[in-house]
């Protein structure tokens, strides 16, 4: 599972609160990213990070930020939830191997935002 | 841009037989990376198989095969002698270059697989 964890594995917010989702991982990987999982669209990145303090928007960044204080922890905040933020949210590592890097994910965070 | 399409929503299979998955995908680039995820009922993301587009050679896990043909931009996954435990979602990936020497996976919408006993 190359050591990902996620926190928490689920949340039920309302509309206009703040939300913070933790990725934490324990084998020093450099590069982490966060991906938004919706019915009919497969996986799509909302922001990774190539190094602590180095990180940068994917396709769909909209309404979201994040942090990356320390190698092991990548911090995606909802400033103001709203209900299209309603999703599953998984959180990557990218490991090398010997030929190419390779993602590996996290267990996921289940969001609802009513 | 780079996009992926999956052509099935969902297929059905009886254990112990053979499928394809289908998968195409469409870039500029020439030397890239692709893969199969499945996603489980119990959601958790699990890399299938990868394919270099610069080896020629199809990869092969246990029973997942591909079948990669770099020109007509297709990469199929054959699951034989299906098991129960190959129902779940299966999904497609093209990896792209990112800022920082990180990268992006483009993922197909996915086709749901479900293996009847």
């Amino acid at each position: 599972d190359a050591g990902i964890t996620q926190s928490p594995r689920h949340k039920v917010t309302e509309t206009g609160t703040p939300v913070t989702l933790r990725c934490h991982q324990t084998e020093n990987h450099r590069y982490m990213y966060w991906y938004r999982q919706d019915p009919g669209h497969g996986l799509r990145l909302i922001h990774y990070s190539y190094g602590v303090k180095d990180t940068d928007k994917g396709e769909v960044s909209d309404g979201y930020s994040v942090s990356r204080s320390k190698t092991e922890d990548f911090l995606l905040t909802l400033e103001s939830a709203t209900s299209s933020q309603t999703s599953v949210y998984f959180c990557a590592i990218s490991a090398s191997t010997s030929s190419t890097d390779t993602q590996y994910f996290g267990p996921g965070t289940r969001l609802t935002v009513l | 841009a780079q996009t992926v399409t999956q052509s099935q929503p969902e297929m059905s299979v009886q254990e112990a037989e053979t499928v394809t998955l289908s998968c195409t995908y469409d870039t500029s680039e020439s030397n890239y990376y692709l893969f199969w995820y499945k996603q489980p009922p119990s959601r958790q993301m699990i890399l299938v198989i990868r394919q270099e587009a610069y080896k020629q050679q199809n990869a092969t896990e246990n029973r997942f095969s591909v079948n990669f043909q770099k020109a007509a931009k297709s990469f199929s996954l054959k699951i034989s002698d299906s098991q129960l435990g190959d129902t779940a979602m299966y999904f497609c990936a093209f990896m792209t270059n990112l800022k920082g020497g990180s990268e992006k996976l483009v993922f197909g919408k996915g086709t749901k697989l479900t293996v009847n006993p």
